[in-house]
């Protein structure tokens, strides 16, 4: 089975721009779920979707929203860009949701400049 | 306080050393993952537990649910397991995965 896949990998946006990053699931997976990593975070949830239904939301502002299609794959959108949302976007897909082992892609790394 | 806590944060060892990462939550769990994380940013899961323990390969984690507490070991390290291994428990009242910081392992040859 193919992996989880993300695009882009790589994005330069300037203050104030929006982008969408996107991520395809394992093939059967109906879990997909995104992460922030920064330095001086870490790792945080940001929301994770089931069958095209938002089911969890981590504790980041409104202007980071997602959404999953039919096929479960998945985007994210993030409005009005600052300096401090340059950090590694990743994301995950499971079988299921709740506890269960999660695959994660590549990840995109977004600079904002 | 963090809810998931790892020691140490840096680790060097020498090829072929016993090594071990420790992780501490404060939440009810239902399970605990560890995961490594090579540079460039790819995450591997290596395991998920949620009581005693599990082996694969080299490698071994532990959980005690009392405690709150897992180990991972590293048996006979190489440079190939020089990589960040991340804690992280699926839990709490967010239900959802909360991350340690990561141990950052480098193994000289």
């Amino acid at each position: 089975k193919a992996g989880v896949t993300q695009t882009p990998r790589y994005l330069i946006k300037t203050r104030g721009q929006q982008v969408t990053l996107s991520c395809s699931p394992i093939s059967g997976h109906r879990s997909v779920s995104w992460y922030q990593q920064t330095p001086g975070q870490g790792l945080q949830f940001l929301f994770e979707y089931f069958s095209e239904t938002q089911r969890n939301k981590g504790n980041f502002p409104g202007r980071f929203s997602g959404r999953q299609f039919s096929n479960s794959r998945s985007e994210m959108n993030v409005s009005t860009l600052e300096l401090g949302d340059s950090a590694l976007y990743l994301c995950a897909s499971s079988q299921g949701t709740g506890d269960y082992e999660q695959y994660f892609g590549p990840g995109t790394r977004l600079t904002v400049t | 306080k963090n809810e998931v806590e790892q020691s140490p944060q840096n680790l060097t060892a020498q090829e072929g050393e016993f090594i071990t990462i420790n992780c501490s939550y404060s939440v009810g769990i239902s399970a605990l993952h560890w995961l490594q994380q090579h540079p460039g940013g790819g995450i591997v899961s290596l395991f998920m537990l949620s009581s005693g323990k599990k082996k694969h390969g080299r490698l071994i984690a532990t959980i005690n649910i009392q405690e709150k507490h897992s180990s991972l070991h590293i048996t006979a390290s190489h440079p190939r397991d020089s990589a960040v291994y991340i804690c992280a428990v699926y839990g709490g009242s967010q239900g959802n995965l909360i991350f340690g910081k990561g141990t950052k392992l480098s193994v000289k040859p």
